[in-house]
């Protein structure tokens, strides 16, 4: 079965602090992301990787920063933490699908993220 | 607005019981997705039907797609209590790394 853990369950942290969220995953997947989810939104993409060091911005990847040093390791950085920034926040990972897209997505247990 | 939108936003049944949900979506996609989350916890991918394809079944799940309404439908059959959690549409397209996820339908299950 396909492992994605994350290292925090809930967090707290105050405004402008720098945070860091850690996502490993065991399989051996290209591809990883992040996600901030938030009720009523559903899930938006903050930074995607599909190798080593290489990254894409996602729909929302303002006042967030991206580290992919090892296939398996994909951290998620907020240099200076708001308030805006509470939220959950999950990570994936996949494969490339077999016409190219990425298609299953295996996700974390989430993060709870509060920043007062 | 987003691409995937999941009707309806919430949906209470006896366990026993089917559920259905319906996810709409606007632009050409490659696949659609389905996945279940448990109150605070990562989703579960469940099923997945390629544009190409019209239904799908993976036990008591039954998908539905149809690309020229831009529309799928996930049945789930003889509803159980622990089916009780959000369930999300996701569209993928070929080649793109970009899934897109609706808001979700919360299915409550009452035993």
């Amino acid at each position: 079965d396909v492992k994605v853990t994350q290292s925090s369950r809930y967090l707290v942290k105050r405004t402008g602090e720098k945070v860091f969220l850690e996502c490993v995953q065991d399989m051996d997947h290209e591809n990883m992301f992040w996600y901030r989810q938030d009720p009523g939104l559903g899930l938006r993409l903050i930074y995607f990787s599909y190798d080593v060091k290489m990254k894409e911005k996602g729909d929302i990847p303002e006042g967030y920063s991206v580290s992919r040093e090892k296939k398996e390791r994909f951290s998620l950085i907020l240099e200076s933490a708001s308030t805006n920034q509470t939220s959950m926040y999950l990570c994936a990972s996949s494969l490339w699908g077999r016409l190219g897209g990425v298609e299953t997505q295996y996700f974390g247990p989430g993060t709870r993220l509060l920043v007062l | 607005s987003q691409q995937g939108e999941e009707d309806p936003q919430a949906l209470s049944i006896q366990e026993g019981e089917n559920a259905t949900m319906n996810c709409s979506y606007k632009t050409s996609i490659n696949n659609l997705q389905w996945y279940r989350q448990n109150s605070g916890r990562g989703l579960v991918h469940l099923i997945l039907i390629r544009s190409n394809e019209r239904e799908k079944h993976s036990g008591r799940l039954r998908v539905t797609l149809d690309t020229s309404k831009k529309s799928s439908s996930l049945l789930i059959t003889a509803s159980r209590a622990a089916d009780t959690a959000s369930y999300f549409c996701a569209t993928g397209n070929t080649g793109g790394f970009k899934t897109i996820f609706g808001a979700g339908t919360r299915l409550f299950v009452k035993a």
